[in-house]
């Protein structure tokens, strides 16, 4: 089975701060993608990757950058904080750019900042 | 442009009901794909099926069954005799060539079975 993990279930953090949220995949997949949950909002693209060292941005890249060196992780970056990041987030790992094969989600990360 | 629409935004039925969740999508491509994935309390997300646009054959599973239909734009998921574990909120996705991976996911339904 696909494992999807993420580093933290829950996360607090102060406004400014930069925070980190790491996700890692362990089925070669090459796409991995970082989604935010809010209610009422469904899932919201923020970035994407479709190999080492590339990324695109989603639909609300806005506040939010991302890092992929190596193949199995994909880091997402809030530069600075700010109360309206305050959310879930989701990681997500897929096979490869036009398979169009599921995606297999972590486990999630709720983040508050304070 | 590409579009989920799940109108159902809660669901609430008792244990052993039937319940039928909707889902209607857009696209202009004749080559896409539908997906539907469950999200219990917990938070994460469980890929329940994919279904591309050349199988219009309805599938079951279990107490799931899917009917997928092209003329409607429609690919609507069936829970049979519900339960109390099925109790989640439940998302539709589409994918097509051009998304290169991407899924269009729809607002969600939340579905909430009562003993």
């Amino acid at each position: 089975d696909v494992k999807v993990t993420q580093s933290s279930r829950y996360l607090v953090k102060r406004t400014g701060e930069k925070v980190f949220l790491e996700c890692v995949q362990d089925m070669d997949h090459e796409n991995m993608f970082w989604y935010r949950q809010d209610p009422g909002l469904g899932l919201r693209l923020i970035y994407f990757s479709y190999d080492v060292k590339m990324k695109e941005k989603g639909d609300i890249p806005e506040g939010y950058s991302v890092s992929r060196e190596k193949k199995e992780r994909f880091s997402l970056i809030l530069e600075s904080a700010s109360t309206n990041q305050t959310s879930m987030y989701l990681c997500a790992s897929s096979l490869a750019r036009y398979s169009n094969q599921p995606q297999h989600f972590g486990d999630g990360t709720r983040l508050s900042i304070l | 442009a590409q579009k989920v629409t799940q109108a159902q935004t809660e669901i609430s039925v008792v244990e052993k009901e039937d319940v039928t969740l909707d889902c209607v999508y857009e696209t202009r491509d004749t080559t896409y794909y539908l997906f539907w994935y469950k999200q219990p309390p917990s938070g994460e997300l469980v890929f329940l099926i994919r279904r591309n646009s050349f199988d219009e054959q309805n599938e079951i599973s279990g107490r799931y069954s899917w009917n997928f239909q092209k003329s409607t734009s429609s690919f609507n998921f069936t829970i049979t005799a519900s339960q109390v574990v099925d109790s989640a909120v439940y998302f539709c996705a589409l994918s097509d060539l051009n998304q290169g991976g991407k899924l269009i996911f729809g607002q969600g339904t939340e579905l909430s079975v009562k003993p």
